[in-house]
């Protein structure tokens, strides 16, 4: 079945720096989501990407589809502290479910 | 709306015992989702439902584990009898059938199983 994986699994940064994490999926995705979960709290929507390629931003996130539509990134400008949390990118292909990447938890040093 | 809400928030129980969770999705939602989120595995998806229908189960881990959807405002997952190895953090999930397919979580359900 379709799998989704996500590096890197922790990510430590200094307040300030950029941090990066990567979505790979073993099949052509319809489209890609990617949310956040903050400590004890649940999954939050921020994104969809549908459009092979696209790039779309959320003030000092950033996040792409790749080409192929088989990968995706998300990047964050200038960490700060309120960005702490995990960071999952799910997709689906068709009518199927979406499907969870485990996510990539960063934690960011004041 | 006050998003989706499940019940209990934290459970607490015996190796045995049948536990029980509850989800009301978002009003006007098709599609409810169950899953169940450990460190060691992630999110998983146990179980999904369009139109109150369940679609694919193959998520569900062992007999144990059932759930169901008797109308669009309701559904439950019930574990018989519990184990250790069962607690996590269960979450139900809604969302429109039709794209965008944006997944709404409730607050999730902590069950810790002794």
């Amino acid at each position: 079945g379709q799998q989704v994986m996500q590096i890197p699994q922790y990510q430590h940064v200094q307040e300030g720096e950029d941090f990066t994490t990567y979505c790979n999926s073993s099949t052509t995705l319809s489209n890609i989501q990617w949310y956040k979960q903050r400590p004890g709290g649940h999954p939050v929507f921020l994104i969809q990407l549908v459009k092979s390629g696209e790039v779309k931003k959320q003030k000092r996130l950033t996040f792409q589809f790749g080409e192929a539509k088989k990968n995706s990134s998300l990047h964050i400008t200038a960490t700060q502290t309120t960005d702490v949390g995990t960071y999952f990118c799910a997709g689906n292909s068709g009518n199927t479910p979406l499907v969870f990447g485990k996510g990539t938890r960063l934690s960011v040093i004041a | 709306d006050a998003g989706v809400i499940q019940s209990p928030r934290h459970e607490v129980t015996e190796m045995g015992q049948e536990v029980t969770l509850r989800c009301k999705p978002i009003s006007g939602h098709n599609s409810l989702f169950w899953y169940r989120q450990t460190m060691m595995r992630g999110l998983e998806l146990l179980i999904y439902f369009n139109n109150n229908v369940p679609i694919d189960d193959s998520g569900m881990p062992e007999d144990r584990f059932s759930a169901k959807m008797p109308n669009a405002s309701f559904s439950t997952l019930k574990i018989q009898p519990s184990e250790p190895r069962d607690s996590a953090v269960y979450f139900c999930a809604s969302s429109k059938h039709n794209a965008p397919l944006e997944a709404f979580f409730g607050q999730g359900t902590r069950l810790t199983v002794v």
